[in-house]
């Protein structure tokens, strides 16, 4: 089946500095990706969809400057944490529509900032 | 905007019980899908089932069934025999047809199987 490979599955950073979250469709093209970030035992919030070629669109309330979303190629879609703090430590997921009305998930990102 | 309610923060049933899970839902549109996720502790989202709004039976996989009441809005889900094995999150999500919409979710329901 469609798998979309997510990387790194765990990432601990120092306050300040920034990090790269790496979505990859590996058997097809995913021209729209969705990124969602999970506070321990809650739901899955949207933040943004990544459109291939343009700009993302971003939920109210995401700051876009702080998580910046590249997807470059069809089957390529980052998130940027740029200067992470202790409040930005959480659980990110990203999801692709795989044809159809199916959705396939990443397997996520725990990240940490101390 | 669509909306997504789960009411039970959390349930328990006695392994090769069955236990149902609700969901109620907001909407305006006519046609959208409706899905239960299984999230386990390596928090993998995992697809239990999927439902069409224009389809009238419920769906059905294997141990998993849902109970679509379209006007009511609700959506629940029926776990069968249930193994220790389907301990988790489940999460009911609503997905409008039309365009690159995004999965809306609940806020889950965390389900213990009892040996």
């Amino acid at each position: 089946g469609a798998v979309v490979s997510q990387h790194p599955s765990r990432v601990i950073c120092k306050s300040g500095t920034s990090v790269k979250i790496e979505c990859r469709s590996l058997d097809f093209q995913a021209t729209t990706m969705f990124w969602y970030r999970q506070f321990p035992k809650q739901s899955l919030m949207l933040m943004a969809t990544s459109n291939e070629g343009s700009k993302a669109t971003y939920e109210q309330g995401v700051e876009k400057d702080k998580f910046l979303i590249n997807h470059a190629s069809l089957t390529l879609s980052t998130l940027t944490v740029t200067s992470a703090h202790p409040e930005d430590s959480s659980f990110y997921i990203c999801s692709a529509r795989v044809g159809g009305q199916n959705i396939t998930f990443g397997s996520g990102t725990r990240l940490t900032v101390v | 905007a669509q909306t997504v309610t789960q009411s039970q923060p959390e349930m328990s049933v006695q392994e090769a019980e069955t236990v149902t899970l609700s969901c109620t839902y907001d909407t305006s549109e006519s046609d959208y899908y409706l899905f239960w996720y299984k999230q386990p502790p390596s928090r993998q989202m995992i697809l239990v089932i999927r439902q069409e709004a224009y389809k009238q039976q419920n769906a059905t996989e294997n141990r998993f069934s849902v109970n679509f009441q379209k006007a009511a809005k609700s959506f629940s889900l029926k776990i069968s025999d249930s193994q220790l094995g389907d301990a988790a999150m489940y999460f009911c999500a609503y997905r409008s047809v039309s365009g690159n919409t995004p999965l809306v979710f609940g806020k889950g329901t965390r389900l213990s199987v009892i040996a």
